[in-house]
């Protein structure tokens, strides 16, 4: 896999529902984020989490990331339309000059009424 | 404090010509990094460049492609000599040090007919 794959690919739920989303990647990292892309639209920023974290809250989400395995959950509870989106996970490397990301391929989430 | 701004929103150019990608990036941000995101891809990585100075340029194609970030006005991508294959979404992030989030412009949709 390459790094920062989302699976699944896409996902379909029904309003009110859970949805989770998984990443997972390659070589040692600094932080994990997570970001949201409405159809044809700019990247939301929706999360950061660090390599010594191993959870994080905000609003509805709640990432984790365990490093052992490499990889990283985003869970979007009581999921609403408004949600249906492409979520991607983005890494940015230990070695490597600055501090740029690496995305996934995404995971298409909708939500259904 | 306004955010990522980019310009045009949506350019189209012919085989041949040139393409010149415009990103200011948040205030009080100096680290700008471009991205680049074809139909149905996550967004791949292309240089990241502080003011005045090109940090990474790892991930940018060797040949007609540039970027600068003078001290003053916005960062440019250069595309010189457009063929269809640069069709894409070009997005421009910003951050106020590498350790931080990245925020994201609303991107540039690039059209080579």
């Amino acid at each position: 896999s390459q790094q920062g794959e989302e699976d699944p690919q896409a996902l379909s739920i029904q309003e009110g529902e859970n949805a989770t989303m998984n990443c997972s990647y390659k070589t040692s990292i600094n932080n994990l984020q997570w970001y949201r892309q409405n159809s044809g639209r700019g990247l939301v920023h929706l999360i950061l989490i660090r390599s010594n974290e191993r959870e994080k809250h905000s609003g509805r989400l709640r990432v984790t990331l365990d490093t052992s395995k490499k990889s990283s959950s985003l869970l979007i509870t009581a999921s609403r339309a408004a949600d249906t989106a492409s979520y991607f996970c983005a890494t940015d490397a230990v070695t490597g000059g600055g501090n740029k990301l690496t995305f996934g391929t995404g995971t298409q989430l909708k939500v259904e009424l | 404090n306004a955010g990522v701004m980019q310009n045009p929103r949506h350019l189209v150019r012919r085989r041949g010509q040139e393409a010149r990608l415009r990103c200011s990036p948040m205030k009080g941000h100096s680290h700008v990094y471009w991205y680049r995101q074809l139909p149905e891809e996550g967004l791949k990585f292309m240089v990241y460049l502080q003011k005045e100075n090109i940090i990474d340029e790892s991930g940018m194609p060797k040949e007609r492609f540039s970027a600068e970030f003078p001290k003053e006005g916005p960062s440019i991508l250069r595309i010189q000599q457009v063929v269809r294959g640069d069709s894409a979404a070009y997005f421009c992030a910003s951050s106020p040090n590498q350790y931080n989030e990245q925020f994201f412009g609303p991107g540039t949709r690039l059209t080579v007919l």
